[in-house]
């Protein structure tokens, strides 16, 4: 089992351009998030989809979109990236349910210049 | 809403040492607490958790108790090792949330020969 794979590991865009992180779990979990890591902020929700088919907003969604393609894979697009959304994002996902560890993938640095 | 406040790090520490990491949480209802660690360039993993009061969990030597009295829910190890450098964090999750977490902002252990 590969886990939570996400691509790409590094990317560096500048102001205005647009990109998708994808990230898929091979656990047949229905749970997936998508959030960012920001020094001093800790990690923080941007994204999340409790089953296939659903998407909801997390604590930070401006700027962001996601689709569930399948219950495998969640994606994260920049539509237009600003140096703000500079970042480490993680892919995580997990059983629904209290009490479910959340697995991670090994994260996305971008770079907006 | 809910909220993790942790101690503000880095935290430096000889190997052998004692190490307590703070965390208190702010939450309605019954939260389950987590400990998720994050080692140098990868993504988080779960450490250790507990689902209800005076619950200890523990793992590789790391324990921490919930304690509702005081909502908080420190990380204690009784002798630390260089391999446990890493970047340590407090979450919880409220039932009835798609199992969302929220996250503190993390506490930086190094350990020292």
């Amino acid at each position: 089992n590969a886990g939570v794979t996400q691509t790409p590991k590094f990317q560096v865009l500048k102001t205005g351009q647009s990109m998708t992180l994808q990230c898929a779990q091979d656990m047949n979990h229905n749970s997936m998030y998508w959030y960012r890591q920001d020094p001093g902020m800790g990690l923080r929700l941007i994204y999340y989809s409790a089953s296939e088919g659903t998407t909801d907003k997390g604590e930070v969604p401006n700027g962001y979109n996601v689709s569930r393609l399948n219950k495998r894979e969640f994606s994260l697009r920049l539509e237009s990236a600003a140096p703000s959304q500079t970042s480490v994002y993680f892919c995580a996902s997990s059983v629904t349910g209290t009490y479910n560890e959340q697995f991670f993938g090994p994260g996305t640095r971008l770079t907006v210049l | 809403g809910n909220s993790v406040t942790q101690m503000e790090g880095p935290v430096t520490l000889s190997e052998e040492a004692f190490l307590t990491i703070n965390c208190t949480y702010t939450a309605t209802g019954y939260p389950s607490l987590f400990w998720y660690v994050q080692y140098p360039g990868e993504g988080l993993q779960l450490l250790l958790k507990a689902t209800k009061a005076d619950d200890k969990g523990s793992n590789k030597g790391f324990e921490a108790t919930y304690r509702k009295e005081t909502t908080s829910f420190h990380l204690e190890k009784g002798s630390v090792q260089v391999s446990d450098s890493a970047v340590y964090f407090c979450a919880l999750q409220n039932t009835g949330t798609a199992s969302k977490l929220t996250f503190g902002t993390g506490t930086r252990l190094q350990v020292t020969l």
